[in-house]
């Protein structure tokens, strides 16, 4: 089955600080990723969608100079949370579709952020 | 925009109670739907999705059905077992709109007593 894998599970930085995180298929070929949020109140927040060999669209309240992505292969992707602040506490997950033509996703653990 | 409407915020159920979670959908296009479940630590797991209306999806014993008439892809389980305790989530993918993005419910959190 396909499995997505996330690192690290949890994290803990100080304020203004940043932390990178990672994203990894196993078992298929992640031709696109999705960076979610999840706030403490579960709901979920798209952040960008990234496809391989294509340009990384960010969603409005999220920007490539505060969430910097890269999907430089099928298997693998990570973003950045810079200068974190506690508005950027969550769980972020990676969502990875099998081909351009898949409309599931399949999510990994999440890495939790915390912030203080 | 498209969107996922759960009615029920938290459900209490005894073990071997019938389950239902509403699921009410807006799109414009014609999504697939999605029910995803997510324990205490997790990433959301995929339960099951139906892409055409009257189309089932079934896993672990829930189901639900497509219905384009009622916008409706409502949760249900026959016997609800406390390992069956999580958030679920009802979630809509609409690539007609040019997107893939998944349009996620608020969520429904299951309880089940023993």
């Amino acid at each position: 089955g396909a499995l997505v894998y996330q690192y690290p599970r949890r994290t803990i930085c100080k304020s203004g600080t940043s932390m990178r995180m990672e994203c990894q298929a196993v078992g298929f070929q992640a031709t696109s990723v999705a960076w979610y949020r999840q706030s403490p109140q579960k709901t979920f927040e798209l952040i960008a969608l990234s496809t391989v060999n294509s340009a990384i669209k960010y969603e409005q309240n999220f920007t490539q100079e505060k969430f910097p992505i890269s999907h430089p292969n099928l298997s693998f992707s990570s973003m950045t949370v810079l200068n974190a602040y506690l508005e950027d506490r969550g769980l972020y997950l990676c969502g990875a579709r099998l081909g351009i033509n898949q409309d599931t996703q399949y999510f990994g653990p999440g890495t939790r952020l915390l912030v203080l | 925009g498209d969107s996922v409407t759960q009615t029920e915020g938290q459900v209490a159920l005894s073990e071997e109670d019938f389950l239902t979670i509403h699921c009410n959908y807006s799109a414009s296009g014609y999504p697939t739907l999605f029910w995803y479940v997510q324990y205490p630590g997790e990433g959301p797991q995929l339960l099951f999705r139906a892409s055409r209306d009257k189309e089932k999806g079934s896993s672990r014993g829930f189901e639900a059905t497509y219905d384009k008439g009622t916008t409706s892809f409502h949760l249900r389980k026959a016997s609800v077992q406390e390992s069956d305790s999580a958030v679920y989530y009802c979630a809509l993918s609409d690539g007609s709109s040019g997107s893939w993005q998944l349009i996620f419910g608020s969520g429904t959190q299951l309880t089940v007593m023993p």
